[in-house]
């Protein structure tokens, strides 16, 4: 079965300090990757999402930046973080209709950040 | 585009009384809905989805949606509230067939459940 880990799973950081998220799956070969960010008290929000290797498409301006450097493995970062960077990171995966999934996603367990 | 309404932020049951969380949808071609229900400081979890089969889904945890294509409606329903059910709950409506953008979400609606 499929497994999606992300990590760490809190983070305390000071405003300007650099970032980054991890996030692979297990069981699944060529999945779609989505970083999702989830502010205090809103809904989600989609960051960015790969198809594939090296190909990343970002769907709102921030500092924030997103690279896949293997099939399995997703990363999100920044240089300079900022308070409003703080929030719950959710990692997801789409395996396609081949797998069963008429669209659906699956979540990792997510990160907490605290931007200070 | 496709876009989703959840009608209500906060829901507030006693425990054993029924739960309704409303869900309205709008899509330009026949999509595909879900419910999630997410606890606090968790990743979401699948409770049902819709994918143009039987229009009265069930899903885990004794909860069940009917999608009603003449209101674009997806109303999440459960018979009776437990108190594991207080949880945060997303209606999400697929995207264009084949998009890797995927899914669009609503606001969310926060469940209490009363002793």
């Amino acid at each position: 079965s499929q497994t999606i880990h992300q990590w760490p799973a809190t983070l305390v950081q000071p405003v300007g300090s650099p970032l980054s998220l991890e996030c692979t799956v297990e069981g699944t070969s060529n999945p779609n990757l989505y970083w999702y960010r989830q502010a205090a008290g809103r809904g989600l929000q989609l960051l960015f999402y790969s198809v594939g290797i090296g190909q990343i498409s970002s769907e709102v301006p921030q500092n924030l930046s997103a690279s896949r450097p293997q099939d399995r493995q997703f990363i999100l970062s920044s240089k300079k973080l900022l308070l409003s960077d703080s929030g719950f990171y959710l990692c997801a995966w789409w395996g396609g209709a081949r797998a069963g999934a008429y669209y659906e996603q699956y979540f990792g367990p997510g990160t907490r950040l605290t931007v200070t | 585009a496709q876009s989703v309404t959840q009608l209500d932020s906060h829901v507030s049951v006693s425990e054993g009384t029924p739960v309704l969380l409303r869900c309205n949808y709008s899509s330009s071609y026949s999509p595909s809905l879900f419910w999630y229900v997410q606890h606090p400081n968790k990743g979401l979890q699948l409770l049902l989805k819709y994918t143009s089969a039987a229009t009265l889904v069930k899903g885990i945890n004794g909860f069940e949606a009917e999608f009603k294509k003449s209101e674009t409606s997806f109303h999440l329903t459960k018979p009776s509230a437990h108190m594991s059910d207080a949880a945060e709950y997303f209606c999400v409506v697929s995207g264009t067939p084949g998009s890797a953008r995927q899914l669009t979400f609503g606001s969310g609606t926060q469940l209490t459940v009363l002793p």
